[in-house]
């Protein structure tokens, strides 16, 4: 059974189009993530949500908007996509507190074109 | 920037030998630290984490050394495999946040 589960795990669009990705976890975590990583395999946070509470929110474009509709969902939509937004982006999950283990799904690769 | 950073950005072995995988931080106020592993195509694997009030934590093949006096965090693997070969990300939280900071990471080559 995948912990951290996330689709799709391929995504080409084209500019300007709307994309969502879906995340799921069954470790029964309270605090759920979104990772960016770069075409340098930079990874960087973009949001954190606790107990469907958004917890962190990184200078990420407004475009971006997570929406956990319960603690073992976390979602993330991209509306008008640009060339930019083109990356690895990791679904993860711990439990709530510092110094837990935070789990990486497989990620989704999207691609703009 | 970012706290976290790494010495090598590329590191090659022969399997049967050991590696270090070095990592420097910045922010004294960084408390834990982990060591994530990633495949090609997948996501990070944690490997073993170190909490600040240690120096010094085993794991199955691995160690993790940290520094705190000259802010420096290492991976040791013993008896290097080709299963190794992977990029190697140091990270950290800091002062109690549940914020994820990771370092630029390391290519881990293992030659047969």
């Amino acid at each position: 059974d995948t912990a951290v589960s996330q689709t799709p795990k391929y995504l080409v669009t084209q500019m300007g189009n709307d994309k969502s990705i879906k995340c799921e976890q069954n470790l029964g975590h309270d605090t759920m993530y979104w990772y960016k990583q770069d075409s340098k395999k930079f990874l960087k946070i973009m949001f954190s949500y606790n107990n469907k509470e958004l917890i962190i929110n990184e200078t990420v474009p407004n475009r971006f908007s997570p929406k956990s509709p319960d603690k073992a969902h976390l979602n993330l939509h991209i509306n008008s996509l640009e060339l930019g937004d083109s990356a690895v982006y990791f679904c993860a999950s711990s439990r709530t507190g510092s110094g837990n283990t935070i789990y990486f799904g497989e990620g989704s690769w999207l691609t703009v074109v | 920037g970012e706290s976290v950073g790494l010495h090598l950005p590329t590191l090659s072995v022969q399997e049967g030998d050991n590696s270090i995988i070095n990592c420097a931080y910045s922010n004294s106020a960084s408390d834990y630290f982990i060591w994530y592993k990633q495949e090609s195509g997948k996501g990070p694997q944690f490997i073993i984490d170190i909490r600040s009030n240690m120096d010094k934590r085993q794991g199955q093949r691995v160690t993790v050394l940290l520094n705190k006096t000259v802010k420096h965090l290492s991976l040791q693997i013993a008896a290097t495999q080709p299963g190794d070969s992977a990029v190697y990300f140091c990270a950290d939280t800091q002062g109690g946040s549940e914020k994820l900071v990771f370092g630029k990471g390391t290519k881990l080559t293992v030659n047969p």
